[in-house]
Formats: C-alpha cells, sequence, structure tokens
C-alpha cells in the first residue's frame, strides 16, 4: 500500500530563516511521482514540483529546493530566508506512473513571523 | 473561468438532509477528482474519474456519497441523509491528460465547505 508520512504537524520559524519540510513515502511500485503542494489561507492547493522516481538529482526554484533521495524513501522540502508570504500549509504527495490515484500526506503547516 | 470551479462555496445544512457540490474542472481535462479535507487534516481520496466513467469508487466513506460526471465535464457529489462527521471541505481537481500520460499534477478548485448541523 502507499503511504505518505509528514511527521512535522506544525513549524514555526521567524522571517529570514532556512525551514526544511520533511516527506517520508512508502510504495512497492517501482516508478512513481512525488509532489509538493502548497495550500495558502485562502484555501486553494497550489502544485509546486513533482519528481520522477527515477530522476534524484536535486532541484532548485529560487529560495525553493527539494531533495529526493529513493535510499531513505524520502522527498524533503527547504525554504531558503523564509518569507511571510511562505505561511501555509504544504502536502506531499505521491502517486505510481500508471495509476492514476494520488495519496497526500497530512500536511505541514508552516508559520513564518515577521 | 480558467480554473477549476465549485460550488457552492459554502453550504450549512442540517443532519439528515441531502446535498449536492459541483464542480466544473478546467476544460479539455479527463481527470477528474474529489478530496475531502476534514478540520486539519489531509486529504482524503474519495473517488476519481476518467471521462464519465469512475474506475475507482473505493474512497467513497459510504454508501450515502455517490458521484456522477456528464459529458466529460462537470461532476456532481451527492451525500445523502448528511452526518455531522460529514462537514469538511470537499475539494474537486482536474488533471489534464488520460490515465496512462497522467504526469500527475492535479489543478484544484477552492473547495467547497459543507458544515452539517
Amino acid at each position: 500500500a502507499q503511504k505518505v508520512t509528514q511527521a512535522q504537524t506544525e513549524i514555526s520559524v521567524v522571517e529570514k530563516e532556512d525551514v526544511t519540510l520533511d516527506c517520508v513515502y512508502e510504495t512497492r511500485d517501482t516508478t512513481y511521482y512525488l509532489f509538493w503542494y502548497k495550500q495558502p489561507p485562502s484555501g486553494e492547493l497550489v502544485f509546486l514540483i513533482r519528481r520522477n522516481s527515477f530522476d534524484e538529482q536535486n532541484e532548485i526554484s529560487g529560495r525553493y529546493s527539494w531533495n529526493f533521495q529513493k535510499s531513505t524513501s524520502s522527498f524533503n522540502f527547504t525554504i531558503t530566508a523564509s518569507q511571510v508570504v511562505d505561511s501555509a500549509v504544504y502536502f506531499c504527495a505521491l502517486r505510481d506512473t500508471g495509476g492514476f490515484k494520488t495519496i497526500f500526506g497530512a500536511g505541514t503547516r508552516l508559520f513564518v513571523k515577521a | 473561468g480558467a480554473g477549476v470551479s465549485q460550488s457552492p462555496s459554502n453550504k450549512v445544512t442540517e443532519k439528515g438532509k441531502d446535498v449536492e457540490l459541483r464542480c466544473d474542472p478546467i476544460s479539455g481535462h479527463t481527470a477528474l477528482y474529489w478530496y475531502r479535507q476534514s478540520l486539519g487534516q489531509g486529504l482524503e481520496f474519495l473517488i476519481y474519474f476518467q471521462g464519465n466513467s469512475a474506475p475507482d469508487k473505493s474512497g467513497l466513506p459510504s454508501d450515502r456519497f455517490s458521484a456522477e460526471r456528464t459529458g466529460g465535464s462537470v461532476s456532481t457529489l451527492t451525500i445523502q441523509r448528511t452526518q455531522q462527521e460529514d462537514s469538511a471541505v470537499y475539494l474537486c481537481a482536474s488533471s489534464p491528460r488520460g490515465i496512462l500520460t497522467n504526469t500527475g499534477e492535479l489543478f484544484f478548485g477552492e473547495g467547497s465547505r459543507l458544515t452539517v448541523l
């Protein structure tokens, strides 16, 4: 069975701090996709990134970076120099490439204080 | 509009009443999903549509829940004889491609918040 675990329920940081959101997944599939979504206070989930299981290259996009380690089944998300606008709930998700069901973790609520 | 549209945005109902929640996906998106988000919880998968058919209904919590999709577009999630535990935000998402080529990004609506008194 597939499972996504986000052990951090809430994280609170001060603006400009770096913060890492953890994601650990379980799947028996050999090929799959991993995702991160952001849910700001307004409520609408926004797609941030997709990573294929066969591509372990880390990715950086501005202040965001993602560390995918297949050996530890982890797909962690780091925000560098956090800003108040980063305050949101962040969800990690998993889907096998042959299927359709996307499984979400419970989410991590990030508070960034000015 | 360009995005996934859901209505109503808020619905308050009395226990035992039936409710219908509507989702209008992004034009051309063949895949449509319903999720439920309870207060402070993650997203619980309910059902998936590919075109008008629903290959997997296993996520529906009980037989009081049903969903349909017509014309490969609009979908309706119906909850009969609502219970207080049905209170949640019901999220709809669509995806641009079919099952074999779908790279998986989901485009979400703003959700329908259901409160059962």
